[in-house]
């Protein structure tokens, strides 16, 4: 069946770097957008993300630009979330999502990881 | 870009209606028939209810419904039920290739 799983969460320092990897199953991973959203503790959903079918084009929200880094191996059928110089306030699951049909509509969606980052 | 402002809370008995608001701008709700509404329970990855304002993909019962008026989108749910009680998120997009979501509603059912 269409499904997509999540690794890579964990407790990590602030400073330091993490590296998210969303594995696609069920469909054609290679024809859809790819998008990283996440929920902060006890907080509302926020898009972090995303990435074209092909991997040509890339967009992020303000809150992460410059720091976190998508990417893709359609070879692989794997989307991947580089996080780098991580805030306290990126502790959050992070959920990995399909687009629809290029128009940032999220129908597919992981069980989501984990990312806390502390001291 | 701001949230998208929606009410923190609604309720309703079993088989009534509700109806959830989604406040934009003329930038985002305003300017884009692409409102998505998800259905989040406790502890459980969202799910795609309402796409491009009145749109429900395959699964979806025709119970939940989306509308639009100038830069506030709506979902109702009709005949409300238990497993209706849960969290919804309204996305719209807004442009440059960004994605703004509310701040959700929680749904009590009575």
């Amino acid at each position: 069946q269409v499904q997509l799983v999540e690794s890579g969460g964990g407790v990590v320092q602030p400073g330091r770097s993490l590296r998210l990897s969303c594995v696609a199953s069920g469909f054609t991973f290679s024809t859809y957008g790819m998008h990283w959203v996440r929920q902060a503790p006890g907080k509302g959903l926020e898009w972090v993300a995303g990435i074209w079918y092909d991997g040509s084009n890339k967009y992020y929200a303000d809150s992460v630009k410059g720091r976190f880094t998508i990417s893709r191996d359609n070879s692989k059928k794997t989307l991947s979330l580089q996080m780098n110089s991580v805030r306290a306030e990126d502790t959050a699951v992070y959920y990995c999502a399909r687009d629809l049909a290029g128009i940032f509509v999220f129908d597919i969606w992981g069980q989501g990881t984990t990312v806390t980052v502390s001291s | 870009q701001s949230a998208l402002t929606q009410p923190p809370s609604a309720s309703g008995s079993p088989g009534q209606s509700v109806t959830i608001s989604c406040t934009g701008t003329s930038s985002d709700v305003g300017d884009y028939n692409y409102v998505s509404w998800y259905q989040q329970h406790p502890g459980k990855a969202p799910k795609l209810m309402i796409y491009e304002v009145t749109k429900r993909p395959s699964g979806v019962p025709d119970r939940f419904s989306g509308s639009k008026s100038g830069n506030t989108a709506s979902l109702t749910v009709s005949g409300l039920q238990a497993e209706d009680e849960a969290d919804y998120y309204c996305t719209s997009y807004a442009g440059s290739n960004h994605v703004v979501f509310g701040g959700g509603t929680k749904v009590t059912v009575l």
